[in-house]
């Protein structure tokens, strides 16, 4: 079965330093992979997904992550970080064989601190 | 564009009673989903619909019930609220493809 695994649950960071959050998932077939961001109080956002083709994938806000098939991963980074990343980022992926069954398996979440 | 438009954005109810959530999008999207998030379980996928008039079970369906008698809406219905109910509700769509979803910004319901 597929499984999503964000290994850090909270990153804290200083504004402009680089930052990392990691992803990886288990699957035996081709895979659809998306990163969404959910600020507070707020719905989810998409943020950038690969698809197919090159294996680094640019995003909304300067962030943008590469697709690893080897290590089974999807690594979301950004070079400098701003006080407004600070919220929840999602790692999620798609069966590519799915068919009609469209749904997604979700990561816990990460939760990515900025400090000034 | 609207998006996907949830109602209401809050609501408390007592143990036992019975509400329906209102997902609403303008997107023209064949597929639709409800998920409920709690604090360290993050999604979870209660219904899903992949066109008018068809609904499926996600993984935590139980106590709850959907009706999708228009592609624009998918309703989600709690017949009798208990506090394990309690927690952040996000509706979801997206085409016939993969493009990603756009999700609706959440329905809090409190139950006592």
């Amino acid at each position: 079965a597929q499984s999503v695994t964000q290994l850090d649950s909270q990153v804290p960071v200083f504004e402009e330093a680089p930052v990392e959050l990691r992803c990886n998932y288990s699957s035996s077939v081709s895979v659809y992979l998306f990163w969404y961001v959910q600020y507070p109080n707020q719905g989810l956002q998409l943020l950038l997904k690969y698809l197919s083709g090159s294996t680094l994938v640019k995003g909304i806000n300067g962030f943008e992550a590469e697709f690893n098939k080897s290590q089974t991963s999807f690594h979301l980074r950004k070079p400098s970080v701003h006080i407004s990343d600070t919220a929840e980022y999602f790692c999620a992926v798609s069966e590519g064989n799915a068919g009609n069954n469209r749904k997604l398996i979700w990561g816990l979440g990460t939760s990515l601190g900025v400090n000034p | 564009n609207a998006g996907v438009t949830q109602t209401p954005k809050f609501r408390v109810l007592k143990t036992g009673q019975s509400m329906t959530l209102l997902c609403a999008q303008d997107m023209n999207h064949e597929y639709m989903y409800w998920y409920r998030q709690d604090p360290g379980m993050g999604l979870r996928l209660i219904h899903y619909s992949v066109g008018e008039g068809t609904t499926a079970k996600g993984e935590v369906p139980d106590g709850y019930n959907v009706s999708r008698l228009k592609k624009q809406n998918f309703l989600l219905g709690l017949e009798s609220a208990a506090p394990s109910q309690t927690s952040v509700y996000f509706c979801a769509s997206s085409p016939r493809g993969v493009y990603g979803y756009t999700f609706g910004s959440g329905t809090r319901l409190t139950v006592v």
